[in-house]
């Protein structure tokens, strides 16, 4: 089982990057780490995926650790439109996506 | 359709009420997911159904919640007696395949029905 744990919070600038932390210290060695956000009254939005090597899509970049206990999303030039809490997420049970509480991230003009 | 659907948007009931909550998944996704999230809080699992059936129902909290899906598209959450604690947004996903661990597989959510017990 992949449970994450996050901060709670977060301020960032905008036009700077935001980079969110995630610990994921029980994944397994197959597991991918997910990112979705959602922004207030809205679903999640999926993100990015990763499994060991770094990923960039358009919307952001992950960076996974070696050990893949750990991983940071990326959001390179944050905007208004940016502000959401985002999940890191693993599987538990194999098929189930565990969403924690996530990190509540507050772009600021 | 090119996003999961969810309806109603809204709903106030009032406690001991029977609701459904449909969702209409994309088109060609076999796997299909309830969650239920309340204020502050990430989603929670509720159940999955693989085409048909229901693969796990293990989140499901109790027998007055039930899910079907009878022919592997639209999916129904149905909820009997509602109480105030039932009271949240219950968000439905679908994805080509089922989750799993080795494999990646992304989830399209739904905006969500938001359902409000009084």
């Amino acid at each position: 089982d992949a449970k994450t744990t996050q901060p709670t919070s977060m301020d960032c600038a905008e036009g700077r990057a935001a980079n969110l932390p995630c610990n994921h210290s029980t994944i397994s060695g197959n597991e991918y780490v997910y990112w979705y956000r959602q922004i207030h009254s809205q679903g999640p939005q999926y993100i990015i995926h990763g499994l060991k090597n770094n990923e960039t899509n358009e919307m952001a970049s992950l960076i996974i650790t070696e050990d893949r206990k750990s991983s940071t999303l990326i959001l390179p030039h944050a905007t208004l439109r940016d502000t959401a809490v985002y999940y890191c997420i693993g599987l538990i049970r194999g098929n189930q996506f565990y969403f924690g509480t996530g990190t509540s991230l507050t772009v600021i003009p | 359709g090119a996003g999961v659907s969810q309806t109603p948007s809204n709903k106030v009931t009032e406690k001991g009420k029977y609701v459904e909550l449909r969702c209409d998944p994309i088109s060609g996704h076999t796997a299909l997911y309830w969650y239920r999230q309340s204020l502050g809080q990430g989603p929670e699992f509720l159940i999955y159904f693989q085409g048909t059936g229901a693969a796990d129902d293990s989140g499901l909290p109790n027998d007055r919640f039930f899910a079907v899906r009878p022919e592997g598209s639209v999916s129904t959450l149905k909820i009997q007696r509602t109480e105030r604690g039932d009271s949240a947004v219950y968000l439905c996903a679908s994805s080509l395949a089922a989750l799993r661990a080795s494999g990646a597989n992304v989830l399209t959510f739904g905006a969500g029905s938001r359902l409000t017990v009084l």
